[in-house]
């Protein structure tokens, strides 16, 4: 099972939708969680770190599920601007960074 | 806003060459990362450094590849011989400690090999 696991797409969607992804992980050690954002050809970005309760930030929702070992990532009313991958993350310790392959998402008018 | 600094950002060399690339982390970033991003694939850490010392390199070919940072600051990561395979983008981050929950990357060096 690899360490980071995400369905990697693509996702099309139109213009205000609501689209959600999941990410799985295999170390029940793993420590803190993060979903970057990853534009064609660039570097990464921190889209948000994500918190066992949760955490909201404008139109995008971060969950986490330890008992499962998975993390959401929820996006309400999709602009063309969020099309992107989106890279899950998993700090394992000692800021040891695992990602996920990425889950592209394209938002069409 | 400070940067994390790479070069070249692109980079095109014949297999069996030698090529290296240059990072300059943010200043004050104790910890300082090398990936290795494959077209589709997410990033894979090569090497981390804290300060001049060697946290991980468990993913790093060691038979070719080689990483440095002397004096705690910049880093040079070097390959050779160059293998088609090695066709990816190499992206330098750095945080400013080991908790490693903010990192930040460099927009990337872009290598070819031919």
């Amino acid at each position: 099972r690899k360490e980071v696991e995400q369905d990697p797409g693509p996702f099309n969607v139109p213009e205000g939708a609501t689209v959600a992804f999941n990410c799985t992980y295999s170390n029940s050690a793993s420590q803190s969680f993060f979903w970057y954002r990853q534009d064609c050809r660039k570097e990464p970005k921190l889209l948000m770190s994500v918190y066992s309760s949760g955490n909201e930030d404008g139109r995008f929702t971060a969950q986490l599920n330890r008992a499962s070992q998975y993390i959401s990532l929820l996006i309400r009313d999709s602009k063309l601007s969020d099309s992107a991958t989106y890279l899950c993350v998993v700090n394992k310790g000692y800021s040891t960074l695992t990602f996920g392959k990425g889950t592209m998402l394209l938002v069409s008018p | 806003e400070a940067e994390v600094a790479q070069s070249p950002r692109y980079k095109i060399t014949e297999k069996s060459q030698a090529v290296a690339f240059w990072c300059d982390p943010i200043s004050g970033h104790a910890t300082l990362y090398w990936y290795r991003q494959i077209l589709g694939q997410g990033p894979e850490l090569l090497v981390q450094f804290q300060d001049e010392s060697v946290v991980d390199d468990s993913q790093l070919p060691k038979d070719r590849f080689s990483a440095e940072r002397l004096k705690g600051v910049d880093s040079t990561l070097k390959i050779q011989p160059a293998e088609l395979g090695d066709s990816a983008m190499y992206l330098c981050a750095s945080s400013l400690d080991l908790s490693g929950n903010t990192i930040y990357f460099g927009e990337g060096s872009w290598l070819t090999v031919v």
